[in-house]
């Protein structure tokens, strides 16, 4: 258990619908993280939160919206995705955002897009 | 720009033998470099890290790491494998032109047969 959450833990939605992917803390960490994991890729960063502030938007595309309401907690908001989407989404924190810092990885959201 | 690379997509090795993941990286700065697992339907877990000073690292489960400079490589080392290390294996850099954005891998699949 590495104290990050993340629900839930599977989502199969379609192309139209409006869903949201959840990451709490209890860490007392001041970064927050959302990482795309799709199969024979690397892990891909797509947005970063320090002390509540986004401070990283890897050119992920609109159709994510990130939110991070306080310190513990990380909304991914999905609409209008498309199939290409499917991917485990991996939350993670860290206790500052500094490049010696480890990461703390929930154990995902695996999103399927029909 | 920070990159690494994973050249073995597969490593297999018979339980009770040595075990190495490789990795090779590219920074701009001084690195910041770290290995982590990952289990099937789980996030990944930190294994250890190398930040500054001695080049061999020891980290969780009997696992070691040891920093290159010369070949910029922080090869994965395991002195006796069991069947239970069978997992994704992650190498990640940063550095301090980058604060708090991880490169990863594309992962090594290790196999540790009995």
């Amino acid at each position: 258990e590495t104290g990050v959450t993340q629900t839930p833990r599977h989502l199969v939605m379609g192309m139209t619908n409006k869903k949201s992917l959840k990451c709490e803390q209890h860490l007392g960490h001041n970064a927050m993280y959302w990482y795309k994991q799709s199969a024979k890729k690397p892990l891909e960063l797509m947005f970063v939160y320090s002390l509540e502030e986004r401070v990283e938007n890897n050119s992920v595309p609109s159709r994510f919206s990130p939110e991070c309401p306080n310190s513990s907690h990380l909304f991914l908001h999905l609409h209008t995705l498309q199939p290409e989407d499917s991917a485990l989404y991996l939350c993670a924190s860290s206790q500052e955002m500094a490049p010696n810092e480890k990461l703390f990885f929930g154990s995902g959201t695996q999103l399927s897009v029909l | 720009a920070q990159s690494v690379a994973q050249p073995e997509d597969q490593v297999n090795v018979a339980e009770g033998n040595p075990l190495t993941v490789k990795c090779t990286y590219s920074v701009s700065g001084n690195p910041y470099l770290f290995w982590y697992v990952q289990y099937p339907n789980r996030g990944l877990q930190f294994l250890l890290k190398y930040i500054t000073g001695d080049n061999l690292v020891k980290g969780s489960y009997g696992f070691e790491a040891e920093f290159n400079k010369s070949q910029t490589s922080f090869h994965l080392k395991k002195p006796s494998a069991l069947v239970s290390d069978s997992a994704l294996y992650f190498c990640a850099v940063s550095d301090n032109t980058n604060a708090g954005k991880s490169t990863f891998g594309d992962g090594t699949t290790l196999t540790v047969k009995p």
